[in-house]
């Protein structure tokens, strides 16, 4: 089955930039997706196809993907951007969604 | 505004059964794949099944698959999920999710979310 490896945390000063990586094997032929789920609240999408922000997504959050791995970036860092992170696929070799393991982005 | 409102949580013993339902709103239903997703307590997310649109195509994960059956009902705007022979590590928050597509594709995604129903399995 697929496998998406994320990093278990992140930290990032606030005002710097944090980059959270989701590796899976030629990750770079599918549409990877990002959510965010602060404590005690359900997931919400963040980026979606790679790079694409939804409506109400602040410019801050993008995203690539290429090779083996793709990349959430969020720029400008503020304390409310501290949240798990998770990268998301859908496997067509198995038909099924996969889901990366998350990551804690900690703001210090 | 899109409304995904989980019921049917609880308590129930090893072995044992419970319904979870979404009552959607906001949308129209028939128009887009759904699909559960559960949260094991401190664990990340994981997927559980999804159904299409029209209720004629079902993807289910290898952990549940034989024993929860997704299912909808589009003209009550209902979707819904039959647990059976509920194991201890089948505890967790179950969230009900509307799709991006009306049948899982590539540039599929899971567009909004519910607040999430607790299923606790125990002896």
């Amino acid at each position: 089955s697929y496998v998406l490896t994320q990093p278990p945390s992140v930290s990032v000063a606030p005002g710097k930039t944090a980059t959270i990586t989701c590796g899976g094997n030629n990750i770079g032929d599918k549409s990877v997706h990002w959510y965010q789920q602060k404590p005690g609240q359900a997931p919400v999408l963040v980026v979606y196809n790679d790079g694409d922000r939804p409506s109400g997504i602040p410019e801050q959050f993008s995203g690539s993907n290429s090779g083996n791995t793709a990349t959430l970036t969020i720029s400008r860092v503020e304390a409310g951007d501290e949240a798990d992170y998770y990268c998301q696929v859908w496997d067509r070799s198995s038909d099924h969604w996969v889901f990366g393991g998350g990551t804690k982005l900690t703001v210090l | 505004e899109v409304q995904l409102l989980e019921s049917g949580g609880g308590f129930v013993q090893p072995g044992g059964s419970l319904r979870l339902s979404c009552a959607a709103s906001g949308f129209t239903l028939n128009v887009f794949a759904m699909s559960w997703v559960r949260q094991a307590p401190g664990k990340g997310l994981e997927w559980v099944s999804t159904v299409s649109g029209g209720g004629d195509v079902t993807y289910s994960a290898d952990s549940v698959k034989g024993r929860f059956t997704i299912s909808r009902d589009n003209s009550k705007n209902k979707l819904f999920l039959q647990m059976n022979s509920l194991r201890i590590d089948d505890t967790a928050l179950y969230y009900c999710v509307r799709d991006h597509y009306e049948r899982v594709a590539e540039g599929d995604f899971f567009q909004n979310w519910g607040q999430g129903a607790l299923v606790t399995v125990s002896s």
